[in-house]
């Protein structure tokens, strides 16, 4: 089993949708769950961070965090064109700067106009 | 707004030569690291540096790799002889006392084709 996984799409939306992006995982010392915004040919963008469990939001993005389940989300509420990248869900087992941070292969998504 | 820089934003070389990939980290930022994404695959992890030494390195980052920070702004990453399966985006990233990795900023990449 993958120590990451996600969903590689492509995922397309309609603009205003809202938009649920996941991942799970097998590495029960994972405590850090990052998002990250990919355009194309760019470097990785973060979007906001969460630890444990639980749900952070900020503007129209919200992450969630079940533990139990080793299941993360990503919402992303009136979805606008520019929103159209890759995100990639990323983990951590601690925030300490020599922890590496494992990442998913990213979910493509496409927001119509 | 502060931002790491790469250079170069691409580079060819032929297998078997070395190459070294050149960052500038955000000024205030201690902590630093490189990763990679093969076209198509997802963001590997291959180092992190801290204090003048690595803190953690991956599988991948193995006797042809080498990092180094000769001044106060530069963070490099040297391949010693490349190899074709070393054709990648590479990525530099850093981050400041005490957001550690969980807010790591990243630049945009040096794409590095080995022929």
């Amino acid at each position: 089993q993958k120590e990451v996984e996600q969903d590689p799409g492509p995922l397309s939306v309609p603009e205003g949708a809202i938009v649920s992006l996941n991942c799970t995982y097998s590495n029960s010392a994972f405590q850090y769950f990052m998002w990250y915004r990919q355009y194309s040919r760019k470097g990785p963008e973060l979007l906001m961070y969460t630890y444990s469990s639980g749900n952070k939001e900020d503007g129209r993005f919200t992450a969630q965090v079940d533990k139990s389940s080793k299941y993360i989300s990503l919402f992303i509420r009136d979805s606008q064109p520019s929103d159209s990248a890759t995100y990639l869900c990323a983990m951590s087992g601690d925030s300490g700067g020599y922890q590496k941070v494992t990442f998913g292969t990213g979910t493509k998504l496409q927001v119509i106009p | 707004e502060p931002e790491v820089t790469q250079t170069p934003s691409h580079q060819v070389t032929q297998m078997g030569q070395e190459v070294i990939l050149r960052c500038v980290p955000i000024s205030n930022h201690l902590y630093f690291y490189w990763y990679r994404q093969i076209l198509g695959q997802k963001v590997e992890f291959l180092v992190s540096f801290y204090n003048n030494e690595i803190s953690e390195k991956s599988e991948i980052f193995d006797d042809q790799f080498s990092v180094e920070r000769p001044d106060g702004s530069n963070f490099t990453l040297k391949i010693r002889s490349t190899k074709l399966e070393d054709s990648a985006m590479y990525f530099c990233a850093s981050s400041e006392p005490g957001q550690a990795n969980t807010e790591a900023f990243f630049g945009q990449g040096t794409r590095l084709t080995v022929v």
